[in-house]
């Protein structure tokens, strides 16, 4: 297991369409992360899971946003009715108590 | 969490140090202070993190101030390839599952 892994690396997809991302992060980390960047600026965080339950979001994830992590190891993230605004690198990261995060090396949504 | 400030950017020779600098004046007595680095089109990779005492790792040596306030990350030989933007954080202990607050950080640029 080499680290957090994020499919695909780029989406390219029109507006209002539906897309989703997947990440696998680091196999015996229980914590995993959403965090959206947009250029220029830091990430920002979006959501984080311990093992399978949601325990915080953020309000920038709207209620088109959803993600899941239905086994405690894999999770997705679904933007539905994709907007310019959502162009975006989403980024993965995974932790385990008493350890630093681990960043996948993101997802970079185009929206045309 | 505490807010930081950090320059927007510097500009190091390959083979010096390079010192990085970041405030955090309201920074409490249990929060940790991390750095993370993003190189281009990667995800965030973290690097070192302190609560009070001075840090070393083989990335990188973290100085902070007796009195919390600030702190400096220092890459004793720079190399081109830590051209990155740097991002000092400051957030409760590392059993926290929380978020990390981004801001913007310092993009350091290693010159040859």
């Amino acid at each position: 297991d080499t680290g957090v892994s994020q499919d695909p690396r780029h989406k390219i997809t029109k507006r209002g369409q539906n897309v989703t991302f997947r990440c696998d992060p680091i196999s015996e980390h229980n914590r995993l992360y959403w965090y959206r960047q947009t250029l220029g600026q830091g990430p920002e965080f979006l959501t984080y899971f311990q093992n399978e339950a949601q325990l915080e979001k953020s309000r920038l994830l709207s209620d088109r946003f959803s993600a899941e992590r239905p086994k405690g190891s894999f999770s997705t993230l679904e933007i539905q009715r994709t907007e310019q605004g959502d162009s975006a690198m989403y980024l993965c990261a995974s932790s385990q108590i008493n350890y630093g995060y681990t960043f996948g090396s993101g997802t970079r949504l185009t929206v045309v | 969490d505490a807010k930081t400030t950090q320059p927007p950017s510097m500009d190091c020779a390959e083979g010096r140090a390079a010192n990085l600098p970041c405030n955090h004046s309201t920074i409490s007595g249990n929060e940790y202070v991390y750095w993370y680095r993003q190189i281009h089109s990667q995800g965030p990779q973290y690097i070192i993190h302190g609560l009070k005492n001075n840090e070393t790792n083989e990335m990188a040596s973290l100085i902070i101030t007796e009195d919390r306030k600030s702190s400096t990350l220092i890459l004793p030989h720079a190399t081109l390839r830590d051209t990155a933007v740097y991002y000092c954080i400051v957030r409760f202990d590392i059993t926290s599952g929380s978020r990390l607050t981004f801001g913007e950080g310092t993009q350091l640029t290693v010159n040859p």
